[in-house]
């Protein structure tokens, strides 16, 4: 149990284009959702928490216009990096949490490789 | 600033004996704190974790010790296997993990065969 997907898994885009990954918790409902950004042998970095049906909370430093999260259900959340440039090159990934209580554990998504062009 | 602090990027072990992976925080309202696995180009895999009212926790071949005072906690693999070769990290919450991981840098073990 507790499997979470992203899709794509890689994707190529030209500068200036704006790119979605999706993430989806497929066999629980998740509550919770967060993304994270990893740069090259570096830790993951939390860049927002978003709860269904309401407004994403961003991370100090991450530009909410440039990185638009929507949970529309509590299955599904999606990340749009918005006017990609190639410093938005990374590995996205997400998590997924059943509820808020004491010991629920994240899991994780696969990742998504974005290389910006 | 980091909190959570995992000082050894790299452990090189021999299959079948123990690998420890160590961990330090600074944040004393930690109280939850997780292991996961790491692979190259996929998500962490969560492998066990621990809550502040233990000191220790065991599930199979995996083993998570922790030292509040100290601010201290450890992975043990025994018996290592080559297929636990990948990047560990460890991560840290408060409220019992309903709040955002502060995840440390990650050791890459290596078990040789």
């Amino acid at each position: 149990g507790a499997v979470v997907s992203q899709h794509p898994s890689r994707v190529i885009c030209k500068s200036g284009t704006s790119v979605k990954i999706e993430c989806r918790s497929l066999d629980f409902q998740a509550t919770t959702m967060f993304w994270y950004r990893q740069f090259p042998k570096q830790s993951l970095m939390l860049m927002a928490t978003s709860n269904e049906g309401s407004k994403a909370t961003y991370e100090q430093g991450v530009e909410k216009d440039k990185f638009l999260i929507n949970h529309a259900s509590l299955t599904l959340s999606t990340l749009t990096v918005t006017s990609a440039h190639p410093e938005d090159s990374s590995f996205y990934i997400c998590s997924a949490r059943v509820g808020g209580g004491w010991g629920e554990t994240q899991y994780f998504g696969p990742g998504t490789r974005l290389l910006v062009l | 600033d980091q909190q959570v602090k995992q000082n050894s990027p790299s452990l090189s072990v021999q299959e079948g004996r123990i690998s420890i992976l160590n961990c330090d925080y600074t944040n004393s309202m930690f109280d939850y704190f997780l292991w996961y696995k790491k692979y190259p180009a996929e998500g962490p895999t969560f492998l066990i974790s621990i809550s502040s009212i233990k000191d220790k926790n065991e599930d199979g071949r995996f083993t998570v010790f922790l030292n509040k005072s100290a601010k201290h906690l450890s992975l043990h693999i025994v018996p290592s296997q080559p297929g636990d070769s990948a990047v560990y990290f460890c991560a840290a919450s408060r409220q019992g993990g309903s709040e955002k991981l502060v995840f440390g840098k990650g050791t890459k073990l290596t078990v040789n065969p």
